[in-house]
């Protein structure tokens, strides 16, 4: 079972450079998710999707674009990328939106570096 | 604001002990309380996942319990090995959200 996939592992960037990390994830969860996480202040939420076609900010959204034409796939975009981007990326999903009862599953995230 | 607190921030202990790491978070509104273990480099792996209705859950060595109304969780581990040693996360859920404590780092020596 793949699970959760992240590509690409490891990324270098020069600040205003673009890209895009990518999430799949082949359990049919309609729920998608993005963090980053940085040293001595855990996992933050920058955006996520309870479906295809819909999408919402986290806690930390500026500099990053999303949106969601499949179940499967949960693109993050970095637009102009800065030194305070560089961090480690997760994506995460899960099953059902609401109350359902469902735990998180993550992807073994991105390494991002912006010089 | 949800807040998660993880203590202790790190944890040292010979191979064969049994401990306990601590999970508060201040708002009791929650679905449900997962934790996970991350190891260095590593994404985060599911080791156990509590219902707000639950008191506890089990899994091999790994005991977690939950007391809502406090606002608490622990996560028991029985019997340490090495093979243990990780970052060990908890994170609360609420609506479509999920926040994380800043874990605990644990070390386990032979």
């Amino acid at each position: 079972n793949a699970g959760v996939t992240q590509t690409p592992k490891f990324q270098v960037l020069k600040t205003g450079q673009s890209m895009t990390l990518q999430c799949a994830q082949d359990m049919n969860h309609e729920y998608m998710s993005w963090y980053r996480q940085d040293p001595g202040m855990g996992l933050r939420l920058i955006h996520y999707s309870v479906g295809a076609g819909i999408t919402d900010q986290g806690e930390v959204p500026n500099g990053y674009n999303v949106s969601r034409s499949t179940t499967e796939d949960f693109p993050l975009r970095l637009l102009s990328a800065a030194p305070s981007q560089t961090s480690v990326y997760f994506c995460a999903s899960r099953e059902g939106t609401g109350t359902a009862l469902s735990g998180y599953t993550f992807g073994s995230g991105t390494r991002l570096t912006v010089v | 604001k949800q807040e998660v607190t993880q203590i202790p921030a790190a944890l040292s202990v010979p191979e064969g002990e049994n401990l306990v790491l601590n999970c508060s978070f201040t708002d009791s509104a929650i679905y449900n309380l997962q934790w996970f273990r991350q190891d260095p480099g590593k994404g985060l792996t599911s080791l156990l996942l509590i219902q707000s209705s639950q008191r506890e859950q089990t899994s091999g060595r790994l005991n977690a319990s939950l007391d809502k109304s406090s606002g608490r969780s622990t996560l028991y581990i029985a019997a340490s090995q090495p093979g243990d040693s990780a970052t060990y996360l908890c994170a609360v859920r609420r609506t479509d959200k999920l926040i994380f404590g800043t874990g605990t780092r644990l070390q386990v020596f032979p």
